[in-house]
């Protein structure tokens, strides 16, 4: 079954500081990519996705992620962090050989950024 | 509505109770999923929905959780004789499709039994 490991619990930086959040998937032929933001109270809110193309997609709020299927990973990124960054993020895949299209998230990773 | 809207947001109930959720998908998407997410996990997915029926009812962790969604649009999951580890936050998310468009979420019905 497809699982989705994001090892880094909690990821400490300080403002304007470069943040990489980690993202490891079980192999599959063809899957489906997505990293989410939760705010604090709120609902899931989509970042960023990967379908096909481009290993490399950008997302809202100057995020990006990259492909990698030798390494099946997805890692997002951002060059420069704000305040207003601080967030959960969980990365989410889709596996689109199993006949289900359900949606695996990983146990999340929590951002905060220190001014 | 513009986006995916649950209620009640919030449901205090007592051991052995029954409850309902509801969620309202946004208009015109075909596929509904309902996942749990416990304080500082991910979503786990518990059912979804192409049209009418269950598409994947792999998640629903035992024969006391049951989903419908008659007409093809709004849904309701139903939990009987509710237990201490059903308290969670039960998240509803809608997408055009299912396989590979973007889920939207909607904030979900916190769920406390007491």
């Amino acid at each position: 079954a497809q699982s989705v490991t994001q090892l880094d619990s909690q990821v400490p930086v300080f403002e304007e500081a470069p943040v990489e959040l980690r993202c490891n998937y079980s192999s599959s032929v063809s899957v489906y990519l997505f990293w989410y933001v939760q705010y604090p109270n709120q609902g899931l809110q989509l970042l960023l996705k990967y379908l096909s193309g481009s290993t490399l997609v950008k997302g809202i709020n100057g995020f990006e992620a990259e492909f990698n299927k030798s390494q099946t990973s997805f890692h997002l990124r951002k060059p420069s962090v704000h305040i207003s960054d601080t967030a959960e993020y969980f990365c989410a895949v889709s596996d689109q050989t199993s006949g289900t299209y359900k949606y695996i998230f990983g146990t999340g990773t929590r951002l905060k950024v220190l001014a | 509505g513009a986006g995916v809207s649950q209620t009640p947001s919030n449901k205090v109930t007592e051991k052995g109770k029954y409850v309902e959720l509801r969620c309202d998908p946004i208009s015109g998407h075909t596929a509904l999923y309902w996942y749990r997410q416990s304080l500082g996990q991910g979503p786990e997915f518990l059912i979804y929905f192409q049209g009418t029926g269950a598409a994947d009812d792999s998640g629903l962790p035992n024969d006391r959780f049951f989903a419908v969604r008659p007409e093809g649009s709004v849904s309701t999951l139903k939990i009987q004789r509710t237990e201490r580890g059903d308290s969670a936050v039960y998240l509803c998310a809608s997408s055009l499709m299912a396989g590979g468009a973007e889920a939207f979420f909607g904030q979900g019905t916190r769920l406390t039994v007491v």
